[in-house]
């Protein structure tokens, strides 16, 4: 069975600095990963995704991620943190089963932007 | 607009109420999800349909009944609930086929059971 791990609760960071958001995985295959962000009063929203290919993935927003095949990580990164970046962050990971996704999220990770 | 509509988008209801909750998505996907949110807790999928056939029905209590009529619209049809009920009830749609697309949320019905 896949699983995902976000080990913060909460990421404090000051307006400026870089910020990480941990995540780490448990699949059986090839990972399908995935980063949502999850503002206050709204649904769940895409950042990026790691199929395959380059180990640092590019999304939205300014944000990245370094996927870790060794470590069974996938970090979600940003050079210099802004104070809209604040809200809930999710990793999740991805199988396909039957011809739909079967996505299993983590328990969030609040980041919190400090101005 | 994110191309994935939830009404309403809050619900008080009591105990014995029979209230629905309406999806309707806009993006030519062909599957449906039904996630529930709670505070601390990961994503919970309680039901799945995939070209408006029910494929996942995650051991959820018989309260909650889903329904697709057709493939842009998704109904929650809820009945005698519990107050641990109460959370977000987020719906998504996804397009099969397309192993590499994300899962396109709305913003939830926030419901409150009394």
């Amino acid at each position: 069975a896949q699983s995902v791990a976000q080990p913060e609760d909460q990421v404090n960071v000051a307006e400026g600095n870089p910020l990480t958001v941990k995540c780490t995985y448990s699949v059986s295959g090839n990972p399908y990963l995935f980063w949502y962000v999850q503002y206050p009063n709204r649904g769940l929203q895409f950042l990026l995704k790691y199929i395959t290919g380059d180990n640092l993935v590019k999304g939205s927003y300014g944000f990245e991620a370094e996927f870790n095949k060794s470590q069974t990580s996938f970090h979600l990164k940003k050079p210099s943190a802004l104070v809209s970046d604040s809200a809930l962050y999710f990793c999740a990971v991805r199988d396909m089963e039957g011809g739909y996704q079967k996505v299993t999220f983590g328990t969030g990770t609040k980041l919190q932007v400090i101005p | 607009e994110t191309g994935v509509t939830q009404t309403p988008r809050h619900l008080v209801m009591g105990m014995t109420n029979k209230k629905s909750l309406k999806c309707e998505q806009h993006l030519g996907h062909n599957a449906m999800y039904w996630y529930k949110q709670s505070a601390k807790k990961p994503l919970e999928l309680m039901f799945v349909y995939s070209l408006e056939e029910r494929v996942e029905n995650n051991s959820v209590p018989s309260r909650f009944s889903p329904e697709c009529p057709n493939s842009s619209h998704l109904f929650l049809h809820l009945h005698t609930l519990q107050p641990e009920d109460s959370a977000l009830y987020l719906c998504a749609s996804s397009q099969p086929g397309q192993g590499n697309s994300p899962l396109h949320f709305g913003n939830g019905t926030r419901l409150t059971v009394t």
